[in-house]
């Protein structure tokens, strides 16, 4: 069965900080990934995704993740984080067959210190 | 624009006792949909999909059922609650030529007691 793991449960950072968020799956075949994120009080909402292609995707809000097949990785990353990012945010993959059953990771949740 | 409703946000219900959570989705047809539940320190556990009306498929064997009697509404369902079903629950729903983009809902918060 997929899983997904994230290194973090949670990150705490300052203003300015780089991030590097972690996630690694467990899957033999070809998948789809995503990051979701989910700031306080509201829904969760997706962040970036990766399909096929170029391996470093850009998402919203500065984020962007790299692909790293060899690895079964797929970490997020932001050069330098602001208050606004305090949020919870987590990894996802499907099969790449057009599947479904979503498997998503336990979360990282991070906090950033003005 | 798109918007997703579930119902009731909060809920507490005696071990035993049945369930049903409602989610609608307006403003788009033929989403597939999903429900899901969130454990503290666990993520989310996707629990049913659907593609199309009383088309359902489990992920997780359980005290759980759901249902899809209309287009635009998933129902979640259990005859006799335990204390483990306890957990927040959530419903996505996403376009049908387009399923990896979800949209979430608000949640329930269902508490077995």
């Amino acid at each position: 069965a997929q899983s997904v793991s994230q290194h973090n449960h949670h990150v705490i950072l300052s203003e300015a900080a780089s991030l590097e968020l972690g996630c690694n799956y467990s899957y033999g075949g070809t998948v789809n990934l995503f990051w979701y994120v989910q700031y306080p009080g509201q829904h969760l909402q997706l962040l970036l995704k990766y399909f096929s292609g170029d391996p470093l995707v850009k998402g919203i809000k500065g984020f962007e993740a790299e692909f790293i097949k060899s690895k079964f990785s797929f970490n997020l990353r932001k050069p330098s984080v602001q208050w606004s990012d305090t949020a919870e945010y987590f990894c996802a993959v499907t099969p790449g067959n057009y599947g479904q059953n979503f498997v998503f990771g336990p979360g990282t949740r991070l906090s950033v210190l003005p | 624009s798109q918007t997703i409703h579930q119902w009731p946000a909060t809920l507490v219900q005696p071990v035993g006792s049945p369930l049903s959570l409602e989610c609608t989705v307006e403003g788009t047809s033929n989403p597939n949909l999903y429900w899901y539940r969130q454990a503290a320190g666990r993520g989310l556990q996707l629990l049913f999909y659907s593609v199309g009306i009383g088309q359902i498929s489990s992920e997780v064997p359980q005290n759980l059922s759901a249902s899809r009697p209309q287009d635009r509404q998933f129902i979640l369902s259990s005859k006799k609650l335990l204390l483990s079903d306890s957990g927040f629950y959530l419903c996505a729903w996403s376009y049908g030529a387009d399923p990896y983009e979800q949209y979430f809902g608000p949640g329930t918060r269902l508490t077995v007691t």
